[in-house]
């Protein structure tokens, strides 16, 4: 059974001060993880797709990073505006099915 | 594209009514995909369309829900009889399957209250 777990559960950041986010997963070929943000009241916005061990992805503040056992979402000189729920997924070769994590929730005060 | 679409997007009804949740999916996307999200559980998947053919429900929690997929623009999630239990923020997402992992695009959620 695919297994997604994520942490911390909660992130308090302040503006300006970089971290990272911890996907770790357990899966039966990986077909490709995903990383979603979410915004309270809305649905999961999409952000990177990543297929391989040491591939990485950025966007605008955010850079995806993956090995053969987690990912991580690094956050670089954050704003307020970043501040939401990210998401972790897996997609396996067993299935057509997304397994979720639980989520980070990040917070960025100013 | 005007992104996958749901409605209502906030639904309050009482115990023992039936509710009909609905889902556009984006146009040219061959699976469609229903979850439901509750603080305690995260997001889980309840049901999924490829080809709008019903793959795998095993994620449905009870008789009391079923969905449907006519046709490849429409989807609906019922619940009869609704139950408090089942209140949470439901949500559609629609993928198109490449030669990749498919990314899945979800829509705004609609948000139930079962009173």
């Amino acid at each position: 059974e695919d297994q997604v777990t994520q942490s911390p559960e909660a992130l308090r950041l302040q503006e300006g001060e970089s971290s990272s986010l911890n996907c770790s997963y357990t899966v039966s070929g990986l077909r490709g993880l995903f990383w979603y943000r979410q915004d309270p009241g809305k649905g999961p916005e999409f952000l990177f797709t990543l297929y391989s061990a040491g591939e990485e992805k950025e966007k605008e503040r955010l850079k995806a990073t993956l090995t053969k056992k987690e990912s991580f979402l690094h956050i670089t000189a954050p704003k307020p505006e970043d501040s939401a729920t990210y998401l972790c997924a897996v997609h396996s070769n067993a299935g057509n099915m997304l397994t979720f994590g639980g989520g980070t929730r990040l917070m960025v005060k100013p | 594209d005007a992104g996958v679409i749901q409605s209502p997007r906030h639904e309050v009804t009482e115990m023992g009514q039936e509710v009909t949740l609905r889902c556009k999916p984006i146009s040219g996307h061959d699976y469609l995909f229903w979850y439901r999200q509750t603080m305690m559980r995260g997001l889980e998947l309840l049901i999924y369309f490829n080809n709008n053919v019903p793959i795998d429900d095993s994620g449905m929690p009870e008789d009391r829900f079923s969905a449907k997929m006519p046709n490849a623009s429409f989807s609906t999630l019922k619940i009869q009889p609704s139950e408090p239990r089942d209140s949470a923020v439901y949500f559609c997402a629609s993928s198109f399957r490449g030669a990749k992992g498919e990314t899945q695009y979800f829509g705004p959620g609609t948000r139930l209250l079962v009173l």
